[in-house]
């Protein structure tokens, strides 16, 4: 099994434009996530999908779309990109399963916007 | 709302000393709490968690941790530390409950650095 995988793993866009970062696990989870990380503030949560048909919004959903494709697959999508948006972007996935909520994590896609 | 403090950016432990981090949370009931850890350009790794029961809980790679209620405390500890063990180490709370679903509160992490 791959786990969480992410493309790309890096990328460098220019401000206002646009890029689909793509995730997908094989463990057949339910529940999958998109943080970011930047230095000093931890992760934070921008969207989830608890199961597969709905999305919410975390902590920091502004700039941001996502899309549950299916099951195994989960998109974070930048219209307009911004240089605040320079950052390290995390998927993580979980089995939506009473009292067992380990968040597995993907290798990130490290993005940087001029 | 939940949070979670790290108190500690940078710590440097010589290696073969103990190594104790410290992870403070605020929550009006008991959590689900865990640590993970991150090394250099990887994502993040569990390293152990508490759900409920014995308060001293067993990870991987050596690491315990230890649930203090009255302080609302989960710091994660190793006896000898190895150099293998530099890395960044979260702290994470997730609120208690039966619906299968939680959503993770990350600390904002201690820098782990080990000296020989």
């Amino acid at each position: 099994n791959a786990g969480v995988t992410q493309t790309p793993k890096f990328q460098v866009l220019k401000t206002g434009q646009s890029m689909t970062l793509q995730c997908a696990q094989d463990m057949n989870h339910n529940s999958m996530y998109w943080y970011r990380q930047d230095p000093g503030m931890g992760l934070r949560l921008i969207y989830y999908s608890a199961s597969e048909g709905t999305t919410d919004k975390g902590e920091v959903p502004n700039g941001y779309n996502v899309s549950r494709l299916n099951k195994r697959e989960f998109s974070l999508r930048l219209e307009s990109a911004a240089p605040s948006q320079t950052s390290v972007y995390f998927c993580a996935s979980s089995i939506r399963d009473r009292g067992n909520n380990e968040q597995f994590f993907g290798p990130g896609t490290r993005l940087t916007v001029l | 709302a939940q949070s979670v403090t790290q108190p500690d950016i940078h710590i440097t432990v010589s290696e073969g000393a103990s190594l104790e981090l410290r992870c403070n949370y605020s929550y009006g009931a008991t959590p689900y709490l865990f640590w993970y850890v991150q090394s250099p350009g990887q994502g993040l790794q569990l390293l152990l968690k508490y759900f409920s029961g014995d308060t001293l809980v067993q990870g991987i790679k050596g690491f315990e941790a230890e649930f203090k209620r009255s302080q609302s405390s989960f710091n994660l500890r190793k006896p000898s530390v190895h150099w293998s063990d530099a890395a960044e180490y979260f702290c994470a709370v997730a609120p208690s409950g039966n619906t299968g679903f939680q959503k993770l509160v990350f600390g904002t992490g201690t820098r782990l650095l080990v000296s020989p």
